[in-house]
């Protein structure tokens, strides 16, 4: 059975410092691995997606993530934070033609 | 641009009082999603439709139906809300994936919160 764990629920950093979101999948196969991004009050919105193209995915807003397969991993990384980062972030992995399992999310806090 | 549309943005019901979500998508996919999110947690899968076939999640209450007339539009009714189903619901869509992974995200809007008194 294919699931997602987010290992922190919260995680404050300083507005210009490195960001780090941790997610570990656990699946029988090569998964398909989103992370989302959700403002208060606001849908979700795909910041990037793997699919097995390459191990190291980058996405909008700075965001960058990398698949391990030997550690079960898809971190989610930025080099500098910024105010507008403030916001939940969600792992996501597919289970297959249409179901995809939510990660608890991680709240990410951004310090002046 | 295409995109994931709901309406209201925030809705208002009295206790027991039928309310009806609205979703519309210029996307053109065939999967549409509800998810239920309650504050601080993940979304929570309601029912999706693939086409016209209609999907319901084991655990979702009796309470929450849904109907899809065309591709575009999906609605949400919950017909009698309780003050427990005060949350934000977000509808996404999606195309259906082809053989055991899916590699095609999905696309929300920008969700309805719901406030029941």
């Amino acid at each position: 059975a294919q699931s997602v764990t987010q290992l922190d629920s919260h995680v404050s950093v300083s507005e210009g410092t490195p960001v780090l979101l941790r997610c570990n999948y656990s699946s029988s196969y090569s998964p398909s691995l989103f992370w989302y991004v959700q403002h208060p009050n606001k849908g979700l919105q795909l910041l990037l997606k793997y699919t097995s193209a390459a191990t190291l995915v980058k996405g909008i807003n700075g965001f960058e993530a990398e698949f391990k397969k030997s550690e079960t991993s898809f971190h989610l990384t930025k080099p500098s934070a910024h105010m507008s980062d403030a916001a939940e972030y969600f792992c996501v992995v597919s289970l297959g033609t249409y179901k995809y399992i939510f990660g608890t999310g991680t709240r990410l806090k951004v310090l002046a | 641009d295409a995109m994931v549309i709901q309406n209201p943005r925030y809705q208002v019901t009295q206790f027991g009082k039928p309310v009806t979500l609205s979703c519309s998508q210029t996307l053109n996919h065939n999967v549409m999603y509800w998810y239920q999110q309650k504050s601080s947690q993940a979304p929570k899968l309601l029912f999706h439709y693939y086409d016209k076939d209609f999907n319901n999640e084991a655990d979702t209450p009796d309470n929450f139906q849904s109907r899809r007339p065309n591709t575009s539009f999906c609605f949400l009714d919950i017909r009698s809300p309780g003050l427990g189903d005060a949350a934000m619901y977000l509808c996404a869509t999606s195309v259906l994936g082809q053989g055991a992974i899916n590699y095609n995200e999905q696309f929300f809007g920008p969700g309805t919160r719901l406030t029941v008194l």
